[in-house]
């Protein structure tokens, strides 16, 4: 079955960066692509940003743009995420959704990854 | 930018039918996805495609999409659809994901 498992919660300082795993099996893993969702404390879902696992091709969105970067590695079958010039409003849990056959749908998640952001 | 309008909560008795609205210009012309997410878990999936419904879901869950508004719609309800309730869609303009605020379901 799909599976994509996440890596452990992260404490890091404001300034710092974070680099969150999300490994798939189950399916194979280039013929789909990865999204980044996060969710803030008592706050709704932000989609941060998508990955093609065939050929890297990544799209931001706006709020993220330069802070941000994804990546894959096909031989491990790992997504990364990777978020710098960390804020305290960054705390949030971070989920990695692969993309659906329907257009636009996110048909599996992650258990989720709990970044905080403190001194 | 695409924005979702979702009412913040919708309260409903056992047994009962809850509607969810998401509004959103010309949304009857994209593919609305809605997400259920209890505390502590990660949202999944329980209509897809406006309408269609992942192997797993009851029927009790259907959704619609006309127009400016979707709609998740649960019949007869019970005390564990109590949850988080998400509308999502894919603005291929943009090429983002938008979701919803989210609306908060009670059973009462």
């Amino acid at each position: 079955q799909v599976q994509l498992v996440q890596s452990g919660a992260e404490v890091k300082k404001p300034g710092a960066s974070v680099k969150v795993s999300c490994r798939a099996s189950g399916y194979s893993f280039i013929t789909h692509g990865l999204s980044w969702v996060r969710q803030a404390p008592g706050q709704g879902l932000e989609w941060m940003g998508w990955i093609s696992a065939y050929n890297g091709d990544t799209n931001y969105a706006q709020n993220f743009q330069g802070r941000v970067t994804m990546t894959t590695d096909t031989s491990t079958r790992t997504a990364y995420m990777e978020l710098r010039s960390l804020r305290f409003d960054d705390t949030a849990v971070y989920y990695c959704a692969r993309d659906g056959e329907v257009a636009g749908l996110f048909d599996y998640w992650g258990q989720g990854t709990l970044v905080t952001v403190a001194s | 930018s695409y924005v979702l309008t979702q009412p913040p909560s919708v309260s409903v008795a056992p047994g009962k039918t809850a509607k969810i609205t998401c509004g959103g210009n010309n949304i009857g012309d994209k593919s609305v996805h809605w997400y259920q997410q209890k505390p502590g878990q990660a949202p999944v999936v329980v209509v897809y495609g406006d309408s269609d419904r992942p192997s797993g879901i009851p029927e009790r869950f259907s959704g619609s999409n006309s127009g400016n508004t979707a709609t998740l719609t649960i019949s007869r309800v019970e005390a564990g659809d109590e949850a988080d309730y998400y509308c999502q869609v894919w603005d291929s303009g943009s090429d983002l994901h938008v979701f919803g605020a989210g609306t908060k379901v009670t059973v009462l």
